[in-house]
């Protein structure tokens, strides 16, 4: 069974810009859900996807903004970059809703801002 | 509100020296807990995980016994090797499968 894909793995942009990111879950996941790491910051959590709808989201600003496709894969998007987007996206996917199941990594995109 | 604090080092050791990595959490119940390690360059991996109070999770010679009473996780091997080096996160998942990492610990293993 194939993992979670994230395309781009390396993207530079400049401030101002947008950017998309995607993601793959594992086939038959269906919950689908992002963080950013950063050195200063540790791993925060964006927001979470189900079905195509948005179920939780982490408390960062409305530049960051994401959905879901019927097939349950997932974009990102972060509008109007500045430096300190600069980071590596995880994206990860679970197989069902609930606490006890694990959460499945992709090996992230990592975003230069310059 | 939920959080998990763990030993942030770095850390670093000689091969084959015992290794613990401290783990605490907040939550409201009993959720599940989980070890996740990164090796340089890459994503997360899970390495472990307990469902239940006094479950132990155990892979790669790594082990974490889930502790109700002292709400912690502690992380343990008995001999690490060089190929351990990687940063290592504990982590619990709420209800809505968003992920509470604690910090990371940078472990370093020299031969």
């Amino acid at each position: 069974k194939a993992g979670v894909t994230q395309t781009p793995r390396y993207l530079i942009k400049t401030r101002g810009q947008q950017v998309t990111l995607s993601c793959s879950p594992i086939s038959g996941h269906r919950s689908v859900s992002w963080y950013q790491q950063t050195p200063g910051q540790g791993l925060q959590f964006l927001f979470e996807y189900f079905s195509e709808t948005q179920r939780n989201k982490g408390n960062f600003p409305g530049r960051f903004s994401g959905r879901q496709f019927s097939n349950s894969r997932s974009e990102m998007n972060v509008s109007t970059l500045e430096l300190g987007d600069s980071a590596l996206y995880l994206c990860a996917s679970s197989p069902e809703v609930g606490s006890n199941t694990e959460a499945f990594f992709g090996q992230g995109t990592r975003l230069t801002v310059v | 509100g939920d959080s998990v604090t763990q030993m942030e080092g770095p850390v670093t050791l000689s091969e084959e020296a015992f290794l613990t990595i401290n783990c605490t959490y907040t939550a409201t119940g009993y959720p599940s807990l989980f070890w996740y390690v990164q090796y340089p360059g890459e994503g997360l991996q899970l390495l472990l995980k307990a469902t239940k109070a006094d479950d132990k999770g155990s892979n790669k010679g790594f082990e974490a016994t889930y502790r109700k009473e002292t709400t912690s996780f502690h992380l343990e091997k008995g001999s690490v090797q060089v190929s351990d080096s990687a940063v290592y996160f504990c982590a619990r998942k709420t209800s809505y499968d968003k992920v509470i990492f604690g910090p990371g610990t940078s472990l370093s293993v020299i031969p």
